[in-house]
């Protein structure tokens, strides 16, 4: 079965700092992969997705995320924080190819205090 | 031009009423999903509608059916509310690949 885990649940981190938040999945096939940004009261925002090719994808607001297939790892990465990007952070995976309808499986969350 | 839009965004209710929530999208996609955000921010998948066609019904209480009367349109009711219905729901949409989902604001719903 398909599963995401997020091993840190919450990462607190100063303004201009670097950031890596982790994420492990459990997939047999090929999966598609997402990093969602969700706001305090707000809904979800896709930060970036990986489907094939470039093992390193280039998402929104100065965020990147590497697909690592032999450590089963997406993990998100930003070089310097903004005092913006406190929010909670999920990855999720979902069935690729022909097998997609599209579910996707969330991982816990982490949730990202930036210190001023 | 909201993509994705749920009425309402608050709902607060008694135990043992019956209660909709609705989902507009009018990105011109034809799949549109249902999750539950629970309260420690665990998101889950409930159900998901192609083309009007159910193609993901997740274990959900048969309390919660959801109605699709167009590709636009897919909307969620609940009957005989529980305390533990209490979470975010959010719907999303997708085209045809179902690679990206966009999701709405959330309903957050209250049960008393």
């Amino acid at each position: 079965a398909q599963s995401v885990t997020q091993p840190d649940i919450h990462i607190t981190v100063s303004e201009g700092a670097s950031l890596e938040l982790r994420c492990n999945y459990s997939y047999g096939a090929t999966p598609y992969l997402f990093w969602y940004v969700q706001s305090p009261g707000q809904g979800l925002q896709l930060l970036l997705k990986y489907f094939s090719g470039d093992t390193l994808v280039q998402g929104i607001k100065g965020f990147e995320a590497e697909f690592k297939r032999s450590q089963s790892s997406f993990n998100l990465r930003k070089p310097s924080v903004h005092w913006s990007d406190a929010a909670e952070y999920f990855c999720a995976v979902a069935a690729g190819g022909s097998g997609n309808t599209g579910k996707l499986i969330f991982g816990q969350g982490t949730t990202l205090q930036v210190k001023p | 031009d909201t993509a994705v839009s749920q009425t309402p965004k608050y709902l607060v209710t008694q135990m043992g009423n019956d209660k909709s929530i609705k989902c507009e999208q009018n990105l011109g996609h034809d799949t549109m999903y249902w999750y539950k955000q629970d309260s420690k921010k665990f998101l889950k998948i409930m159900f998901s509608y192609n083309n009007k066609e159910l193609i993901i019904n997740e274990t959900v209480p048969n309390r919660f059916s959801p109605k699709s009367p167009d590709k636009a349109h897919l909307n969620l009711h609940i009957n005989s509310l529980e305390l533990g219905d209490s979470a975010v729901y959010f719907c999303a949409s997708t085209s045809r690949g179902r690679e990206t989902q966009y999701f709405g604001p959330g309903t957050r719903l209250l049960v008393l």
